[in-house]
């Protein structure tokens, strides 16, 4: 069956330290989406991607980066980590086709906690 | 103002109750509406859409006011199951014409016997 994981699921590294975050879906869409989610927010967009070698950037990206080199993959990268990063990250993806209304699906989320 | 604002709760409700969820968003542009639900600790995972015309699946009913900014999500017949977190979502085209969603916070359900 087509599917979205995330690797790894529970991450705890280091303040200044860079991580990356792997999404991985089989369904072939063009769509991937990356959102961080802490308590009172709710689900926030980081970067999003429309295809390959597309990224855009959400409403929270600042100490954050993608790249889209296939289809299947969007890995999130933290630069230089900081505490204000601690959160639980969900990938998505939805096929797309403009005008339609579109599906997303989620991944199973990572727990990130840097010290 | 918040894009999209929901009721956190919670909302503790018997089984068997109705109970009601509404969500109010504030670009009046947004062109398509989603209930999405989420488990303690899990991904969201989307429960229906939301149709102008309001729609119903099963127990749950769905409405849209585009002229009050308005998403409504009815549970009917409550079952201990339906106790989770209900994000109202509402979907706008992106600048690559794509969609782009924009979450709730979420209202808490707990369903108890």
């Amino acid at each position: 069956d087509a599917e979205i994981t995330q690797s790894p699921r529970h991450k705890i590294t280091e303040t200044g330290r860079q991580v990356t975050l792997a999404c991985h879906q089989t369904w072939n869409h063009n769509n991937m989406f990356w959102y961080r989610q802490d308590l009172g927010h709710g689900l926030r967009l980081i970067h999003y991607s429309y295809g390959v070698q597309d990224t855009n950037k959400g409403e929270v990206s600042d100490g954050y980066s993608v790249s889209r080199s296939n289809t299947e993959d969007l890995p999130l990268t933290l630069e230089s980590a900081a505490s204000s990063q601690t959160s639980v990250y969900f990938c998505a993806s939805s096929e797309s086709i403009s005008g339609t209304i579109d599906t997303q699906y989620f991944g199973p989320g990572t727990r990130l906690t840097v010290l | 103002r918040k894009e999209v604002e929901q009721d956190p709760g919670p909302f503790n409700v018997p089984e068997g109750a109705t109970v009601a969820f509404n969500c109010t968003y504030s670009n009046s542009a947004s062109q398509s509406f989603f209930w999405y639900r989420q488990d303690c600790r899990k991904e969201p995972k989307l429960l229906m859409s939301v149709y102008s015309s309001g729609n119903e699946d099963g127990r749950f009913t769905a409405q849209l006011n585009r002229a009050s900014q308005y998403i409504s999500l009815l549970i009917r017949d409550s079952k201990l199951s339906d106790s989770a977190t209900y994000l109202c979502v509402v979907n706008m085209e992106g600048p690559g014409g794509g969609n782009k969603l924009t979450f709730g916070t979420g209202t808490q359900l707990k369903v108890e016997l």
